[in-house]
């Protein structure tokens, strides 16, 4: 039984250009989280997602952030126009249920130039 | 007061030793309660998932939780070496983000 998948694992961009980092639930889970993670800070949630609905953005920063789950495919998070600042691990999770056990993958770490 | 507090450490304790990683909140809200483990450049792998006040075991851990200390605790009992990692505590309200403690690195020497 896989488990959750991201991809790409590493991922160079200069600033100005786009990032977009992608999430594959475990089989059979239809919640998927994303969260961030900045060297010596804890992870910070970032958006909650149900496929094809975006159920809690409150993490989310207002600008250049944005993410997606639709009916296919994976979850997609997508930065536009990647400012130094946004260097940090990028993590998704995905549970079974809403407030269920989440579930993590190994995370996308982007670094931007 | 941050939400979630979490000594980072570093804990370094020899091979065998009990170890004690605790969290505290201020969320009253909060009910369930998870410890995860971090190794250097990896996800977050669960450990344990509790939702009341009281203990839960799984093999050489243990889970405690005091809601009104609002305190909660994970032990690691003989430790080995490749426990060293950093443990997070996590914790919602049920349908409501996680929020995470910045973690304890722990060191266990053979």
């Amino acid at each position: 039984n896989a488990g959750v998948m991201q991809n790409p694992r590493h991922l160079v961009r200069r600033r100005g250009q786009e990032a977009r980092l992608r999430c594959s639930p475990m089989k059979g889970h239809s919640h998927v989280y994303w969260y961030r993670q900045l060297p010596e800070e804890g992870l910070k949630f970032m958006v909650y997602l149900q496929k094809e609905n975006i159920i809690d953005e409150s993490g989310m920063p207002k600008e250049r952030f944005s993410a997606e789950f639709p009916k296919e495919g994976p979850s997609i998070l997508r930065i536009q126009q990647v400012v130094r600042g946004d260097s940090a691990a990028y993590f998704c999770a995905s549970s079974l249920a809403r407030g269920g056990e989440q579930y993590f993958g190994p995370g996308t770490r982007l670094t931007v130039t | 007061q941050k939400e979630v507090e979490q000594d980072p450490g570093p804990l370094s304790v020899p091979e065998g030793a009990i170890v004690s990683l605790n969290c505290t909140y201020s969320n009253s809200a909060f009910q369930y309660f998870m410890w995860y483990r971090q190794y250097s450049r990896k996800g977050p792998e669960l450990l344990m998932y509790t939702y009341s006040s009281g203990n839960k075991e799984d093999g050489r851990f243990t889970a405690q939780v005091d809601k009104s200390s609002k305190y909660i605790s994970l032990f690691i009992r003989d430790s080995q070496p490749s426990d060293s990692a950093t443990y997070l505590c996590a914790m919602s309200a049920g349908n409501t983000p996680l929020v995470f403690g910045k973690g304890t690195r722990l060191s266990v020497i053979a």
